[in-house]
Formats: structure tokens, sequence, C-alpha cells
């Protein structure tokens, strides 16, 4: 079965420290993994995809198969990072046009002035 | 980037009347659209998938009856909380995904509809 876990439903940080938002998978095919974010008010937005290997806002994920991990990093968090951060999951395969995505449970980053 | 609409973006109505949420893809096709659901403080609860021109498909858990979808064109989908009632109250999101390959394809969502049922 598809599942995205995100173990932290709320990080707290100072502004200028590394953050690490972890999440994990499980799918027994090949997927691709999403970092979607939502800031206050606003609607949610894709920050990066794993296929993409960039790097947005200073924020970066690797997909590390052995572990079934795609943990969020940043060395150095801004106030402006704050935001409701989803890890999401779509299975590849047959068509594609419809695969659907499946959200982790959201973590909450905070950064502290 | 693509932009999705819906509409209302907040409704509230009386226990046992039905209510429509639109899903608009502004300037590009969406052969495919994605209704979710989340409750306050929660994750995104995937409802169904609404696919021009056929039949939904729908999450396992969730009524059919209760959650019609339709989707008439290749910009629009629209979901119908019939009967609804308060346990219905939540917040509403719909998604789109830009370009007819898909499996790549980004997806964009909309502002999201909140319901509540009196």
């Amino acid at each position: 079965a598809q599942r995205v876990t995100q173990p932290e439903k709320l990080l707290s940080v100072f502004k200028g420290a590394p953050v690490e938002l972890k999440c994990n998978y499980s799918y027994s095919g090949s997927p691709e993994l999403f970092w979607y974010v939502q800031y206050s008010r606003q609607r949610l937005q894709l920050l990066l995809r794993h296929i993409s290997r960039e790097s947005i806002k200073g924020f970066t994920a690797d997909l590390n198969k052995g572990e079934t991990s795609f943990h969020l990093k940043k060395p150095f968090a801004q106030e402006e990072d704050s935001a409701m951060y989803y890890c999401a999951l779509s299975g590849r395969g047959y068509g594609g046009a419809t695969n659907k995505l499946i959200f982790g449970t959201g973590t909450l980053l905070a950064v502290q002035p | 980037g693509a932009v999705v609409s819906q509409h209302p973006s907040w409704v509230i109505c009386k226990s046992g009347t039905s209510v429509k949420i639109e899903c608009r893809s502004l300037d590009f096709q969406a052969t495919t659209m994605f209704w979710y659901r989340q409750f306050p403080k929660q994750s995104l609860m995937l409802m169904a998938t609404s696919n021009e021109g056929s039949k939904a498909t729908y999450e396992q858990g969730v009524e059919k009856d209760k959650f019609l979808i339709n989707h008439a064109s290749l910009t629009l989908s629209t979901l119908t909380v019939t009967s609804a009632h308060p346990e219905d109250s939540s917040f509403y999101i719909c998604s789109a995904r830009a370009g007819t390959s898909g499996r790549s394809g980004e997806l964009f969502f909309g502002e999201g509809s909140r319901l509540t049922v009196l």
C-alpha cells in the first residue's frame, strides 16, 4: 500500500539553524516523491520533486531508496520558511496522467527569530 | 505557473441542503482533477479522481452518492455535497495536472473551499 509518513507534527528552530523535515514512504513500485509547502493563508504549492534534483529556496531533498526516505533539508533556516510542509508520493507506471498524490500528515515548521 | 480556481471559497449551508463547489483550470486544460478534503490541522485526504468525460474514481471509504463529481469539460470539475450534514464541514481542495502527459506533470492546487454545515 502507498503510505507517506511524516513523524513530526511540529518542528521549531531558530533562524540560521539547520532544518531537516523527515519523510518516509512505503510503495511497492518506483515512486515519485514531492515536497509541497503551504504558507499561511495561501494555497498548496510545489516546492520540489526528486526527479528534478533541484534546490528551491535553499531546500534540497534526496531520495534514499534503501531507507525509503525523502527528507527535506536546508542548512540555514529563515523566518519566511515558516509554513506547513507536506511530503507526497505518486506512483509511476501506466499512463501516469491519472497517478494520484498521496500526502503525509504534514510538518509545521516554525522558525523563531 | 498554471492557475486553478475554486468557487465558492466559503459556503455556509443548512443541514440537508446540497452544495456545489467548482474547480476550474484557468489557463490550461486538465483531463484529470483531484478532490481532497482537509480537516483542521490535518493532512489532505484524497477523495476522488475526476476524469473528463467519464466517471470519477473514488477512494475507499468515500461515498460516491454523497460526493457527486462531474468533469464535463477540460477546464471544469464540480463536487456536489448532497444532503450535507455538520460532519461534512471541512475544507475541500481541488488540484489539476497540467499537461496530458501527466506522469511528471506538476499538480496545481486551488485555494480551497470551506464548507460549514449548520
